[in-house]
């Protein structure tokens, strides 16, 4: 057990629809991150947040969104969905945010698994 | 193109047999992890390599960081099928506020 969280495990629903995804990170983990995961496919990172503050972002769409809370939970919302966004979808959880010679372990979340109808 | 190469993309092989997967990339890295995944799971941490030429043993895992800094391999010892996963790289090259992760090497040991 990693000690990140996130909710639901599954979700099942129809194209045109919007979905929130939850994260609560390790305890005192200040960084959360959150990747795309789509079937055969390696790790797409979409964003990150470190404190509150948006840090880095990937390949995310502009259909999707995320923010991060006072208390450190995350939430990834994706909207106007498309069958094509079925997909494993990931939040992992870091110490810190800066590079430099800091070691950046992530520790993954056991994911939820998002199926477009 | 990716910035953490892995190779090979695949590799089947016996139960008892012993493999090496490589990652390399043209960017120096502060450090770089290694990940296993199984089907469904999330990457789960094996290892941390901070310091160009660093050798940390995990068991029958051995992994080593390159002297520059640019590429690190995984070598496993008499493979079981318990080892079977994505394993990935990734890392944040040094001074550089993003994370990455190689495209993964999927290891499939038969019994």
């Amino acid at each position: 057990d990693s000690g990140v969280t996130q909710t639901p495990k599954h979700l099942i629903t129809a194209t045109g629809q919007r979905v929130t995804l939850r994260c609560s990170p390790r305890s005192g983990d200040l960084s959360v991150y959150w990747y795309q995961q789509s079937l055969d496919q390696g790790l797409q990172f979409l964003i990150q947040y470190y404190n509150g503050e948006e840090r880095a972002k990937g390949n995310i769409l502009e259909r999707f969104s995320a923010q991060q809370f006072p208390d450190l939970h995350s939430e990834l919302n994706l909207s106007s969905l498309e069958l094509g966004d079925s997909a494993l979808y990931f939040c992992a959880s870091s110490p810190s945010s800066s590079g430099g010679n800091l070691p950046y372990e992530q520790y993954f979340g056991p994911g939820t698994r998002l199926t477009v109808t | 193109t990716q910035l953490l190469e892995q190779s090979p993309q695949f590799l089947s092989i016996q139960e008892g047999e012993n493999l090496t997967v490589y990652c390399n990339s043209s960017s120096v890295f502060s450090s770089l992890q290694w990940y296993r995944q199984e089907p469904g799971e999330g990457p789960v941490l094996l290892v941390t390599v901070v310091t160009g030429g660093e050798v940390k043993k995990l068991k029958r895992l051995t992994f080593q960081f390159g002297d520059a800094r640019k590429d690190s391999s995984l070598h496993i010892t008499a493979a079981q099928p318990g080892d079977t996963g994505l394993y990935l790289c990734a890392g944040s090259p040094y001074n550089f506020n993003k994370f990455y992760f190689g495209s993964g090497t999927k290891l499939n040991v038969k019994p």
